[in-house]
């Protein structure tokens, strides 16, 4: 069975311009969610999708945007970028059982901002 | 707020030598605890998780983590380390309020001497 996939690897950005990174969850799963993990920052919780809907928004700004597709897969926009947005973006999946799930981890997407 | 400290932030241990990785976490109600580890680049993969029942919990790779409520601790073993565990690994904590966001440790990075 596929595990979560993201993609691009890799994406260099300039300042000002916007950066859009996706993400296939494990098939079955409905829950996706994105964490940034910058150097010297640890893990973050940035965004959870679920059933097409915004659950829950870590603490980032607006222009830390995203969406989730009726296949489940999701897209996490940030707009305006900034040189600090520069991180490993990682991309988790999860079937929604009750309040407990298992959270499986995709690869990551590496933005770099120059 | 949950909160998730482990105090070790690089150890170093010989090949065959036995492992503890410190986990500490703060959570004012049941708690759902992981250990995910990460090889360098790469995405987190999930070594073990508990969520109740028994507090001895076996996971991948010959990991094992014990929880304890009265020391609010979910410690990592591993009796005999393998040059391939070299790797950063992060405690993290799952809240039951259906907020679905994890709570991550800074990490430990491990490194095995030959």
């Amino acid at each position: 069975e596929a595990g979560v996939t993201q993609s691009p690897t890799h994406l260099i950005k300039t300042r000002g311009q916007q950066a859009t990174l996706r993400c296939s969850p494990i098939s079955g799963h409905t829950s996706v969610y994105w964490y940034q993990q910058a150097l010297g920052l640890g893990l973050q919780f940035l965004l959870w999708y679920d059933e097409g809907e915004e659950r829950n928004r870590g603490n980032f700004p607006p222009r830390f945007s995203g969406r989730q597709f009726p296949n489940y897969s999701s897209e996490l926009n940030v707009n305006a970028l900034e040189l600090e947005d520069s991180a490993l973006y990682l991309c988790a999946s999860s079937s929604l059982s009750g309040y407990t799930d298992t959270q499986y981890f995709g690869p990551g997407t590496r933005l770099t901002v120059l | 707020a949950q909160s998730v400290t482990q105090p070790d932030i690089h150890i170093t241990v010989s090949e065959g030598a036995s492992l503890e990785l410190r986990c500490n976490y703060s959570y004012g109600a049941t708690p759902y605890l992981f250990w995910y580890v990460q090889s360098p680049g790469q995405g987190l993969q999930l070594l073990l998780k508990y969520f109740s029942g028994d507090t001895l919990v076996q996971g991948i790779k010959g990991f094992e983590a014990e929880f304890k409520r009265s020391q609010s601790s979910f410690n990592l073993r591993k009796p005999s380390v393998h040059w391939s565990d070299a790797a950063e690994y992060f405690c993290a904590v799952g809240a039951d309020t259906g907020r679905r966001a994890l709570t991550f440790g800074s990490g430990t990075r491990l490194q095995v001497q030959p």
